[in-house]
Formats: C-alpha cells, structure tokens, sequence
C-alpha cells in the first residue's frame, strides 16, 4: 500500500521560531511537492522538487526553504516562523512522467 | 490570477441524486486534468482523471466531461452516496513540463444528506 508520511500532524510554534516539516514516502517515486492549504485557498504549491537535489519554487515560496538529501524524504523548513505562516501543510509525491499525486495526511501548524 | 476556479464553495443534493461539480480554467496550455476528494483531517486522494485528448471518462459512479473549447470541466457522481460527502478538488496540468506540477482550484464542498 503506497505510503506517504508527515512527522507531524499539529504543531504549535512561536513566532520566529525555525520549523522543519518532514515528509517520507515509501514508493519510489521522484517527484514531491509541499502544498498550503487554507480556507477558500484551495491548495497552493510552495515548492516541488523532481530529483535528489533538485528544487523549484512554486506559487507562494516567500518565508520557505526546501530540502531533499535523500529520494524518499523532502523537507520543508520555515526559516523564522510567522503568524502568516498558520496553516495545514500537505506533503505529495508522484512518478516521474505521473500525474496522480499521493498526498500524506497533513501537517496542521500554528504559529503563535 | 487563478488559473483554475471552482466557482461552488459547496453543494449539498440528497442522497440517490446526482451531484455536478464545475471547474473553469484560463490557461489554454492545460491538457490534463484530475480530480482529488478529501475527507477531514486526511490529504486528498485521486479520483478520476481526463486527457484533452477526450471529452469524457467513467469510473463507476463517476463521470468527467471536459470541454476545450469552454474550457470547462465537471465532475458527475451518480447516484450520490453519504459517503461522497468531502471536499473535491480539480486540478489541471501541463503535459511535458513542470516534473507532474498541477494547479489545484479552491476546491467544492459536497454534502450528500441521506
């Protein structure tokens, strides 16, 4: 059963603070994404990345950083927390070529 | 400027009817297109998807149209089931670019009341 998972699913954080969400998936595949999701948002791509080392920002990368050492795991750091920053934040992944995305089950982090 | 729009924040029809979903899109680059539903405290998952390359797609209970030229799509779900009761998505993507990128519409809630 394809797996995608999320460290955490709520976090409390402080202004200013640095945040790092990590995301794992279990099914090879070379693309992942991290999305935000807010209210009447729908889901806006932060960044993706498509290889090891390889990253592109997507529509909303301002007050985000993203790393992917390994093929299975893509992290997303929020350099210095902010309130702005309050949100559920999804985790993707999807075959190189594929166009289904496997989403985890989503961070939900408040920034205080 | 957002390049796919569902116009419905929500939609509620009774259970054994049909449900019609819309979703509109700006970008005449778009040739694929998929739909996600989510449930509450879990990220979406696929439903069914379109190739511009047809106009329409069954699976089951589902059905989706496109229409280029309107450049339009819709989700159908007959019959609607209590359990259909989720947020959908639409999505769109441009073939050959951007490593499977999509462009996800703000998404339509649909309650099916039994």
């Amino acid at each position: 059963d394809v797996k995608v998972t999320q460290s955490s699913r709520y976090l409390v954080k402080r202004t200013g603070e640095k945040v790092f969400l990590e995301c794992v998936q279990d099914m090879d595949h070379e693309n992942m994404f991290w999305y935000r999701q807010d209210p009447g948002l729908g889901l806006r791509l932060i960044y993706f990345s498509y290889d090891v080392k390889m990253k592109e920002k997507g529509d909303i990368p301002e007050g985000y950083s993203v790393s992917r050492e390994k093929k299975e795991r893509f992290s997303l750091i929020l350099e210095s927390a902010s309130t702005n920053q309050t949100s559920m934040y999804l985790c993707a992944s999807s075959l190189f070529g594929g166009w289904e995305q496997f989403f985890g089950p989503g961070t939900r982090l408040t920034v205080l | 400027d957002q390049q796919v729009k569902q116009n419905s924040p929500s939609l509620s029809v009774q259970e054994g009817r049909i449900s019609i979903l819309n979703c509109d899109y700006t970008n005449s680059m778009f040739d694929y297109f998929l739909w996600y539903k989510k449930y509450p405290a879990e990220g979406p998952t696929f439903l069914i998807s379109i190739s511009s390359i047809k106009d329409k797609n069954e699976d089951g209970r589902f059905t989706v149209f496109l229409n280029k030229s309107a450049k339009h799509l819709s989700l159908h779900i007959v019959p609607s089931q209590p359990g259909d009761s989720a947020v959908y998505f639409c999505a769109a993507s441009e073939v050959g670019t951007n490593a499977g990128k999509s462009t996800f519409g703000d998404g339509t809630t649909l309650t099916v009341k039994p």
